[in-house]
């Protein structure tokens, strides 16, 4: 079935690095790819998302890259700052169904 | 309001006790989902709604009961639930079902059973 892995956290950096947070998906067809973020105490924010191969979405610096060949949306910022920390979910939903599926979520802690 | 509100944000209650949580969505959307965070589990969708009728329960115990009087509320109503319950549960809604649609989530309920 459908699914999605993401790398485990915590990702600890120090302001101003350089992100990545590896996701990869497994789907049948064409899913809609999503990044999510939770900050402490609230509920989930769509961050970016991309519905078909080769789309890049992009947001507040973040970008992520739909690649089919390799199944996999992985998050990145050139430069991250305090305020970026948060956990990240990466989602798909597949075209044709109601469903949405999560990965486990990283958690980004980023030191001044 | 905009966006997708959830009512109470904290709430306690004994395992005897009767409650019931509230969603709203001003986003126009036909579908909504409850979903429970727990620490260190990945998010568990409990239930889905589509153009207010029950689309998916995904093996939840009968004592979370949820209701959709119509495509902008949805309420989940708690009774006798357990210590093992307790969990941020959040609301979400989307356009009509068809796929490849993103959600958006409320701020969710923190809930402590004890």
């Amino acid at each position: 079935g459908d699914s999605v892995t993401q790398m485990e956290g915590p990702v600890t950096l120090s302001e101003e690095a350089f992100l990545t947070i590896n996701c990869t998906y497994t789907a049948t067809g064409y899913p809609s790819l999503f990044w999510y973020v939770q900050y402490p105490g609230e509920g989930l924010q769509l961050l970016l998302k991309a519905t078909k191969a080769d789309d890049k979405g992009s947001n507040k610096g973040f970008e992520a890259t739909y690649r089919k060949e390799t199944t996999s949306f992985h998050l990145e910022k050139g430069s991250v700052q305090v305020s970026d920390s948060a956990v990240y979910f990466c989602a798909l939903s597949p075209r044709n169904f109601n469903k949405f599926y999560f990965g486990s979520g990283t958690k980004l802690n980023v030191k001044p | 309001e905009t966006g997708v509100t959830q009512t109470p944000r904290h709430l306690v209650m004994g395992m005897t006790n009767k409650k019931s949580l509230k969603c709203e969505q001003h986003l126009g959307h036909n579908a909504m989902y409850w979903y429970k965070q727990s620490a260190k589990k990945p998010l568990e969708l409990m239930f889905v709604y589509n153009f207010k009728e029950q689309t998916e329960n995904n093996s939840v115990p009968s004592r979370f009961s949820p209701e959709c009087p119509n495509s902008s509320h949805l309420f989940l109503h708690l009774h006798t639930l357990q210590p093992e319950d307790s969990a941020l549960y959040l609301c979400a809604s989307s356009q009509e079902s068809g796929g490849g649609r993103e959600q958006y989530f409320g701020p969710g309920t923190r809930l402590t059973v004890t």
